[in-house]
This record gives C-alpha cells, sequence and structure tokens, in this order.
C-alpha cells in the first residue's frame, strides 16, 4: 500500500507557465483533497472531490483547477503560473469527511 | 479570516514533561476537531480527533480537552519524547468538507 503519492516532488516554473501536479491513492477512498502550505502557515483547501465526476472549490481556488475522472487520481492543474503560488503542495484522500491521509508534498517555485 | 489559530509558534520541553499544545477557533458551527503532526519534507499524519458532543478523548500518551464554551481546545502528551519532536497542526471541521487548520506549534523535546 503507497497510501496518497503525488508527483514531481520539488517543480520550479516560469511566471505565466502551466503544469499538473500529480496525485494518486490506492485507499479506494471516494474524498480527495488539495492544500497548499505557506511559510509559517497551515494548510489551505484549494479544492477537494467527494467522488469521480465531482469537484467543488475550497477555501483559495482561484488560480487553479482539478479533475476527477477516477476514484485513484485527482490532478491539480495551474494554468498561468504567478509568484504567488509558490508554496508547498499537499493532496489528502479519507474514507470519511474527518481522518485525512496525506501525501508527500510537493514544493513549488514560481519566478 | 483566520478561524482557527494556534498562538505558540513552538515549545519547548524536556523529555519525560508533560507537553500542552493550545488551539482557538472562532466559528461556533465547527463539530469536529482534529491535530496532525508533521516532521520536515513529509505530509501531515493524523494524530487524534474529538467531536464536539465530547469534552475529552484519549489515545496512549495523547489527550485532547475540548472546551466549547471558550471555543478551545488542547492536546497533551505525557511523558513526552524526543521523537515527538514536530510541528502540530490544530484543524477543525463544520458541516461540509472544508477543513480549517491552525498555523501550526513546532514542538522540541529535549533528552
Amino acid at each position: 500500500n503507497a497510501g496518497v503519492t503525488q508527483t514531481p516532488k520539488f517543480r520550479i516554473l516560469k511566471i505565466g507557465q502551466s503544469m499538473t501536479l500529480q496525485c494518486t491513492q490506492d485507499m479506494n477512498h471516494n474524498y480527495m483533497y488539495w492544500y497548499r502550505q505557506d511559510p509559517g502557515m497551515g494548510l489551505k483547501l484549494i479544492y477537494y472531490s467527494v467522488g469521480a465526476g465531482i469537484t467543488d472549490k475550497g477555501e483559495v481556488p482561484n488560480g487553479y483547477n482539478v479533475s476527477r475522472s477516477t476514484t485513484e487520481d485527482f490532478p491539480l492543474r495551474l494554468e498561468l503560473a504567478a509568484p504567488s503560488q509558490t508554496s508547498v503542495y499537499f493532496c489528502a484522500s479519507s474514507e470519511r469527511r474527518d481522518t485525512q491521509y496525506f501525501g508527500p508534498g510537493t514544493r513549488l517555485t514560481v519566478l | 479570516d483566520q478561524q482557527v489559530k494556534q498562538n505558540s509558534p513552538s515549545l519547548s520541553v524536556q523529555e519525560g514533561r508533560i507537553s500542552i499544545l493550545n488551539c482557538d477557533y472562532t466559528n461556533s458551527m465547527f463539530d469536529y476537531f482534529l491535530w496532525y503532526k508533521k516532521y520536515p519534507a513529509e505530509g501531515p499524519t493524523f494524530l487524534i480527533s474529538i467531536s464536539s458532543i465530547k469534552d475529552k478523548n484519549e489515545d496512549g500518551r495523547f489527550t485532547v480537552f475540548l472546551n466549547k464554551s471558550a471555543k478551545h481546545l488542547s492536546l497533551h502528551i505525557v511523558p513526552s519524547q524526543p521523537g515527538d519532536s514536530a510541528v502540530y497542526f490544530c484543524a477543525a471541521l463544520y458541516n461540509n468538507n472544508d477543513m480549517r487548520f491552525g498555523a501550526g506549534t513546532r514542538l522540541t523535546v529535549k533528552p
């Protein structure tokens, strides 16, 4: 059981570039989430999904898009990268709405 | 607006003593509270949780106390061990899937 895996681990983007952060879970969880963590701050929810084909906005969705075509995968898309999106991104999954299992994170720098 | 606050960015305790980490919240609609532990370069891991209908939950060395009237919860670790050194996040849920996190408290347990 790998749990929640995220790729890449690190990435540097130029302003205006786009990229997709990948997230896969092998626990057959219905719920999946994307968070960002800025230095000295707590995690903030970007988007979440309660099942394949269903996604919804979290606290800070602007500048991001998601899709959920399968139970296992929940990619996060940045279309026009901005310096304000420099952060560590965590994907998580859960069976219920409470206990979430997190991936190791993707550290993104936008220059 | 920061609905979940951890006002102590850091805490240092001696091995074997009690660690008390505090968390305050402003939204009275929160109905479930969780503590997560995070090591560097890893995702947060679930530690312990408590429903708003309870005032205490215990799991081994970890106990969470909830004071709803004060909108305050605390995590007690007894006895503290050097391996407990990490950043601890308080989180809260209300009637959706939007989990709000505090900024974290860095606990250092000295041998």
